[in-house]
């Protein structure tokens, strides 16, 4: 199985502040790799797909860069609304796996 | 609009098994896979196995081979996922996820008690 281990696994940070997570893979996944946001009691959703590509309708303060082994996650203006925890998974081969998961707090 | 409605929560006891269901609707339910997901409580994200809703075909994480089935019904537009023989560490909120991750079910509570 391929290994996602993802950092920090937390994080408190200013309003305004630039906050990226880390996600490396155990072996390369070229770009198959999502980027989630999870809040308290919620289903999961789809922030980044393909290591970059931003899903429609969501801001455009988030990013995702990288491919092989190695990815960020990149909030350039962190908003009160962005607490959550964030996840990365990789969809390259079976069985899909995720990262541990980055909690996001407001300092 | 694209919905994934699951079923609601369950309390089992060790040894039984769980079906729990996602009806979906706003797109053609044969075109996606569906994946299970489940999350324990305060816990990460683990992919369970996918199904193909026109074929039928599955795969399963290794960690469920031999527990897990993963059923559809075409007529319903409706997915299925039991989990066998289950124990307290099976207690987790169940979610099913249309194929590329774009839409979720709400999650369905699993209680595995004595």
């Amino acid at each position: 199985d391929i290994q996602m281990t993802q950092s920090p696994s937390s994080l408190s940070a200013s309003v305004g502040d630039r906050v990226t997570i880390t996600c490396q893979a155990s072996q390369d996944i070229s770009n198959y790799l999502n980027w989630y946001q999870q809040k308290p009691g919620k289903a999961p959703k789809l922030l980044i797909y393909d290591a970059s590509n931003l899903e429609t309708g969501v801001p455009s303060r988030f990013s995702g860069s990288g491919s092989g082994t190695d990815f960020t996650f990149t909030i350039s203006s962190l908003q009160p609304e962005d607490i959550a925890t964030y996840y990365c998974q990789q969809y390259d081969n079976l069985p899909q796996t995720f990262g541990g998961g980055t909690k996001v707090e407001i300092k | 609009q694209v919905q994934l409605v699951q079923s609601g929560a369950e309390v089992k006891k060790p040894g039984a098994s769980v079906k729990v269901s996602c009806k979906a609707s706003g797109y053609t339910f044969t075109s996606y896979d569906i994946n299970w997901v489940r999350q324990a409580t305060g816990q990460g994200l683990e992919w369970m196995g996918w199904m193909n809703p026109n074929s039928g075909n599955t795969g399963y994480a290794q960690k469920f081979q031999g527990r897990v089935t993963m059923t559809r019904n075409t007529s319903i537009s409706t997915a299925y996922m039991e989990l066998s023989s289950l124990r307290s560490e099976d207690t987790a909120v169940y979610y099913c996820a249309r194929g590329e991750y774009r839409y979720w079910g709400q999650g369905t509570l699993v209680t595995v008690s004595s």
